[in-house]
């Protein structure tokens, strides 16, 4: 079976960082993907690991550890457009990807 | 920028009645898949597609749900009767191929049944 958690809602302020993690627990592993998404909107791609360490895009980062079934995503320099839900994916060695519940960010002024 | 399409956006409907949703995928994708989403939840699989042929279809519940993508482009997805516990966010994505390939959004169709 495949389990992904990460928590349910997070606050911070604008202008910070912010840090989501998300654990998982699959029989496989193909990779991990980071998704956004806004109310009532379909998910947008953010991010992708399949090896351990950390890749950087702008103000999105991720990181990846393989033996410890755990990744993040960095958010800096918040800004109040990233109110969102975060969407951490995994692809278990099926071709379709398994989602956690997502984490529902709220950027405050 | 090439998207995903999909229709209608909304659909209102009463229960035991049939819905169909329409997924067009990014030109030359040629895997295919249908998530259901419900509210203050992941998308979850109901069926995955590579070209015209089915390859993961075990979460669909097939005594009401149906699946075609007869020419391996656009798709649609059936409904027949619609019950209560249905009412959720229809979501179709695709990619180049499966495995390990970005999968790519359309809108969605947010489904209400009555």
């Amino acid at each position: 079976g495949q389990n992904i958690d990460q928590p349910t809602e997070m606050t911070a302020t604008e202008g910070a960082i912010v840090q989501i993690n998300c654990t998982y627990q699959t029989s496989g592993f193909n990779g991990l993907f980071w998704y956004q998404q806004h109310a009532g909107e379909a998910p947008t791609f953010l991010s992708y690991n399949v090896l351990d360490g950390l890749e950087e895009k702008g103000r999105f980062s991720s990181f990846l550890s393989r033996s410890k079934g755990y990744s993040y995503l960095l958010l800096k320099e918040l800004q109040m457009k990233d109110s969102a839900s975060y969407l951490c994916a995994v692809n278990g060695g099926r071709r379709a990807l398994t989602f956690g519940s997502g984490t529902r960010l709220q950027v405050q002024p | 920028e090439a998207e995903v399409a999909q229709s209608p956006r909304y659909k209102i409907t009463e229960k035991s009645q049939a819905v169909a949703f329409w997924c067009d995928p990014i030109s030359g994708h040629a895997t295919l898949y249908w998530y259901r989403q419900i509210l203050g939840q992941g998308p979850e699989l109901l069926v995955q597609f590579q070209d015209e042929s089915v390859v993961d279809d075990s979460q669909l519940p097939k005594d009401r749900f149906s699946a075609e993508r007869l020419k391996g482009v656009d798709s649609t997805l059936k409904i027949q009767p619609a019950e209560l516990g249905d009412s959720a966010m229809y979501l179709c994505a695709s990619s180049l191929v499966g495995g390990s390939e970005t999968q790519y959004f359309g809108p969605g169709t947010r489904l209400l049944v009555l």
